[in-house]
């Protein structure tokens, strides 16, 4: 397997623009993580889905902010418009949620820049 | 809410001498501790998860502890390649949310 694949890996914009990022899971997984990493503050979970439907999504920032999952191999997150505080590392993590090995496994990454 | 605490902050070894990581927890129905390696500019790497205090895992020069406290990241004689952040991470409820401590960052010099 490839592992959990994230796209663009990196990504300049300017303020005020709509920002897509997407994720493919590793197949056979069930959970998906969306996570935001900057030096402040760390790695934030942002949103988290169970077989495709989101299950807490208290760390969304703002209503500018929004994920989907529309299938199991497949999610994005879209920041709509997107802002300079916005700038940080997302990353996406899939796991077998309910197997024996829980771990999650990371991508490699979006490096979002809004200017 | 679920908390999650990593020390030290930084911490910078001579190649040999060996050391521990600290992450310490209080979370409600803990499902397993995880440990993660984060080299610059990569997405955490899986090192070893523990689900019941005494438990113990070991890779090369790491051994992983937990207690019903907290776990401890064991590193016995460092070399350079083992300079990365170290973070912790529990995973708790029903519905397997998994939340970050804000990691160690280790450095050996030789």
């Amino acid at each position: 397997d490839a592992g959990v694949i994230q796209s663009p890996r990196h990504e300049v914009t300017e303020m005020g623009q709509e920002v897509t990022l997407r994720c493919k899971p590793i197949s056979g997984h069930n959970s998906l993580f969306w996570y935001r990493q900057t030096m402040m503050r760390g790695l934030e979970l942002l949103i988290y889905f169970n077989n495709n439907v989101p299950i807490d999504d208290s760390g969304m920032p703002e209503d500018r902010f929004s994920a989907k999952m529309p299938n199991a191999s497949f999610s994005t997150l879209k920041i709509q418009p997107s802002e300079p505080r916005d700038s940080a590392v997302y990353f996406c993590a899939s796991s077998l949620y309910g197997g024996q090995n829980t771990e999650a496994f990371f991508g490699q990454g979006t490096r979002l820049t809004v200017v | 809410e679920d908390q999650v605490t990593q020390s030290p902050e930084a911490l910078r070894l001579q190649e040999g001498e060996s050391s521990s990581l600290n992450c310490s927890y209080t979370v409600s129905g803990l499902r397993g501790l995880f440990w993660y390696r984060q080299d610059p500019g990569k997405g955490p790497e899986f090192l070893f998860t523990l689900y019941s205090a005494g438990e113990e895992k070991e890779k090369e020069r790491l051994k992983a502890t937990l207690t019903k406290k907290e776990s401890f990241l064991h590193i016995t004689a460092p070399k350079p390649e083992d300079s990365a952040t170290y973070l912790c991470a529990v995973l708790t409820g029903t519905a397997s949310k998994l939340t970050f401590g804000t990691g160690t960052r280790l450095q050996v010099t030789l």
